[in-house]
């Protein structure tokens, strides 16, 4: 069975607080994909990253960086300097070889105050 | 380029109605699906399809219909309509045929139903 858990339901920064959420998956698959997806109040789904279960390295894209530790099973997402356009709903999710549903974890909602 | 297109974006239903959410995707995408969003559940896999006249079933298929006649709609049908179909529903669509899981899903910006 495939599972994500996001045991962060809901956290609140101030703007410039570096923050963290958290994201733990399980699979028996040697193959996988590992995604975050932003959902902004106007509810779209925005992608923002993809890793596959290969390539451990982790990445950095301005003020985002992901920590992707198979060890551990977590693929964890920072924001530095957080600021208020970060306040969203963040999800991540799992999609292995053989199966067409990505698993989405319950997500973690981000308020970021000025 | 419109990406992946839902209408309508918000509907209101009363027990035993029926509807149709439309989807529309411009870039060729033969991978097409719905998920829907429940709170606290994050989004779950309703039907899916690999190209025009092939579907399958998801997670959370029952009452549900689709079907695919051409790449680039995915309509998806209630047939009766019950208030555990409140939702926020989700078309989202990839390139991607093969099952490899590599490819990202665009989606589109989300239905929300109210059944009453």
């Amino acid at each position: 069975a495939q599972k994500v858990t996001q045991a962060q339901t809901e956290i609140s920064v101030v703007e410039k607080e570096d923050v963290t959420l958290d994201c733990v998956y399980e699979t028996r698959d040697t193959t996988y994909y590992l995604f975050w997806y932003k959902q902004p109040p106007s509810g779209e789904l925005v992608f923002l990253i993809r890793r596959n279960s290969f390539d451990e390295q982790n990445e950095i894209s301005g003020r985002y960086s992901w920590n992707f530790q198979k060890s551990t099973s977590s693929f964890n997402f920072t924001i530095t300097a957080s600021q208020v356009v970060d306040s969203a709903v963040y999800f991540c999710a799992l999609r292995t070889t053989g199966r067409r549903a990505l698993t989405f974890g319950s997500g973690t909602r981000l308020q970021v105050q000025p | 380029n419109a990406g992946v297109t839902q209408t309508p974006k918000f509907q209101v239903l009363k027990t035993g109605q029926s509807m149709t959410l439309q989807c529309a995707q411009d870039m060729n995408h033969e991978y097409m699906s719905w998920y829907r969003q429940d709170p606290g559940m994050g989004l779950r896999l309703i039907h899916y399809s690999v190209g025009a006249g092939i579907t399958d079933q998801g997670e959370v298929p029952n009452g549900y219909n689709v079907s695919r006649s051409t790449t680039e709609d995915f309509p998806l049908r209630l047939l009766s309509a019950a208030p555990s179909q409140t939702s926020v529903y989700f078309c989202a669509s990839s390139w991607d045929r093969e099952s490899s899981g590599a490819n990202v899903l665009t989606f589109g910006a989300g239905s929300r139903l109210t059944v009453l």
